[in-house]
C-alpha cells in the first residue's frame, strides 16, 4: 500500500511569490490535514479536508489556503510569502470517517525555504 | 484550547537501557487519544504509540510503552533496550474524540531529541 507522498520535497520561493504544495493521500483515505514545522513554533495546524470540503482550520492568516480534490489529493496555497513561512510542511491522511479510527499517516513532508 | 508540554527538549539513554520521555496535557474534554511520534532525519513522522483515554489499561507495543495518568493529565512514553535506531525527535499529541469540529487535529508538544549513545 502505498503511503502518503508529498511533492516537491524542496523548494525555494522569493518573498512575495506564491507556492503550491502537493499531497497524494493513502488510497481510501478521505482526510487530508496539513501542518507548518518550525524550529521556533513547532508542528502548528493548517486545516484539514474531508471529501473536498474544509472541516477545520487552524490560527493561520488568509494567505494559507488549501482545496481537496475529488480523488481526496489536496494541495495547500501560500501567496505573498514572508521570509517566516519557511518551514517543514507535512500533510497527513486518515480515514476520516470514525472518530476511533485514529491514525493518521504522515508524508516526507516539502521543505519551503523563502529568500 | 487543548495544550501538549513536553518539559524535556532533549535526553539522551545508553544504547540497551530505559528512558522515559514525558508528556503533560490541558483539555476540558473526557474523551480523546493520546499518540507518540517519532521523527528521525528522515522528516516522516511515524506513530510509536497510541493511547484511548477511556481505557485505563497503558498501552503497549514491543518495546515501547505508555504511562497515562488520566486524572494528572499525563502521558509518558517509556523505551525499553534503546536501540541506535531510536534515536529521533519524538512528539507527544493530542486528538479530540468528538466527531465534529475539531475532530483529526492533532495538537503537538515541542517535541524531545533523544539520543542513544552507543
Amino acid at each position: 500500500k502505498a503511503g502518503v507522498t508529498q511533492t516537491p520535497r524542496y523548494l525555494i520561493k522569493t518573498r512575495g511569490q506564491q507556492v503550491t504544495l502537493s499531497c497524494s493521500p493513502i488510497s481510501g483515505h478521505r482526510s487530508v490535514s496539513w501542518y507548518q514545522q518550525t524550529p521556533g513554533q513547532g508542528l502548528q495546524f493548517l486545516f484539514e479536508y474531508f471529501s473536498e470540503t474544509q472541516r477545520n482550520k487552524g490560527n493561520f492568516p488568509g494567505r494559507f489556503s488549501g482545496r481537496q480534490f475529488s480523488n481526496s489529493r489536496s494541495e495547500m496555497n501560500v501567496s505573498t510569502l514572508e521570509l517566516g513561512d519557511s518551514a517543514l510542511y507535512l500533510c497527513a491522511s486518515s480515514r476520516g470517517i470514525d472518530s476511533w479510527n485514529t491514525e493518521a499517516f504522515f508524508g516526507q513532508g516539502t521543505r519551503l525555504t523563502v529568500v | 484550547a487543548q495544550t501538549v508540554t513536553q518539559s524535556q527538549p532533549e535526553m539522551s539513554v545508553q544504547e540497551a537501557e530505559t528512558v522515559t520521555l514525558s508528556c503533560t496535557y490541558d483539555t476540558s474534554e473526557s474523551d480523546y487519544y493520546l499518540f507518540w511520534y517519532k521523527q528521525p532525519p528522515s522528516r516522516q513522522m511515524i506513530l510509536v504509540i497510541r493511547q484511548e483515554a477511556y481505557k485505563q489499561q497503558n498501552a503497549t507495543e514491543n518495546r515501547f510503552s505508555v504511562n497515562f495518568q488520566k486524572a494528572a493529565k499525563s502521558f509518558s512514553l517509556k523505551i525499553s533496550d534503546s536501540q541506535l535506531g531510536d534515536a529521533a525527535m519524538y512528539f507527544c499529541a493530542y486528538r479530540s474524540a468528538q466527531m465534529m469540529g475539531s475532530n483529526y487535529k492533532l495538537t503537538f508538544g515541542k517535541g524531545t531529541l533523544l539520543t542513544v549513545n552507543p
